[in-house]
């Protein structure tokens, strides 16, 4: 059964602490990608990477990190840093970011962080 | 830059009466345009995609979109809603940004329907 999985599905921070949010994908996608969706305003773009040890800032990187050491895995580490972690955090992937204006991105079922 | 606007952040229908959920867009040149839907606490699902080949686009679950150059608009529709099709939706335009596509996100509406 193909697709994206993150966990955990409802993760909890107190402030000062970084944390981690996992993405996996089986679809052989060379690219993925990390957004944050706060409400009424869309989803936005935290990093994407679109081949193996490699990755872009995206519109909001400040305050967080990622790394792709591997194909399948994009883990996102939200860093004490990020002033205002509490959002509902989504992994996407398609097959490559720069063949076709028309390639499709795949979500997954999101992770909701909250900071206490 | 490309952009794109979905203009009502809310939309209630009765069930079984037609659904029209609003997006323009802005772009220099020929866009692909998507709409998505998600519900609570899930991540997206893609509906349906416009790539050029035809302007009146079918997706998933009885949703049509149909292109509009002259409007610059790429509206959702569907012409008897069901209960199941409560949700927020997004149009979302790709825009090639130094050699990579990326998505642009609308700001989502959020479908009621009424029984």
């Amino acid at each position: 059964d193909g697709g994206i999985t993150q966990s955990p599905k409802y993760l909890f921070r107190k402030e000062g602490q970084n944390v981690t949010l996992s993405c996996e994908q089986n679809l052989n996608h060379d690219a993925m990608y990390w957004y944050r969706q706060d409400p009424g305003q869309g989803l936005r773009l935290i990093y994407y990477s679109q081949i193996v040890n490699d990755f872009q800032k995206g519109d909001i990187a400040e305050g967080y990190s990622v790394s792709r050491e591997k194909k399948e895995s994009f883990p996102l580490t939200v860093t004490s840093a990020q002033k205002n972690p509490t959002a509902f955090y989504l992994c996407a992937s398609s097959i490559a970011a720069d063949i076709s204006i028309y390639n499709e991105q795949f979500f997954g079922p999101g992770t909701r962080l909250t900071v206490l | 830059a490309q952009s794109v606007t979905q203009l009502d952040s809310h939309v209630s229908v009765s069930e079984g009466t037609p659904v029209l959920l609003r997006c323009n867009y802005s772009s220099s040149y020929s866009p692909s345009l998507f709409w998505y839907v998600q519900h609570p606490n899930k991540g997206l699902q893609l509906l349906l995609k416009y790539t050029s080949a035809a302007t009146l686009v079918k997706g998933i679950n009885g949703f049509e979109a149909e292109f509009k150059k002259s409007e610059t608009s790429f509206h959702l529709t569907k012409p008897s809603a069901h209960m199941s099709d409560a949700a927020e939706y997004f149009c979302v335009v790709s825009d090639r940004v130094s050699g990579t596509y990326k998505y642009i996100f609308g700001t989502g509406t959020r479908l009621k329907v009424l029984a």
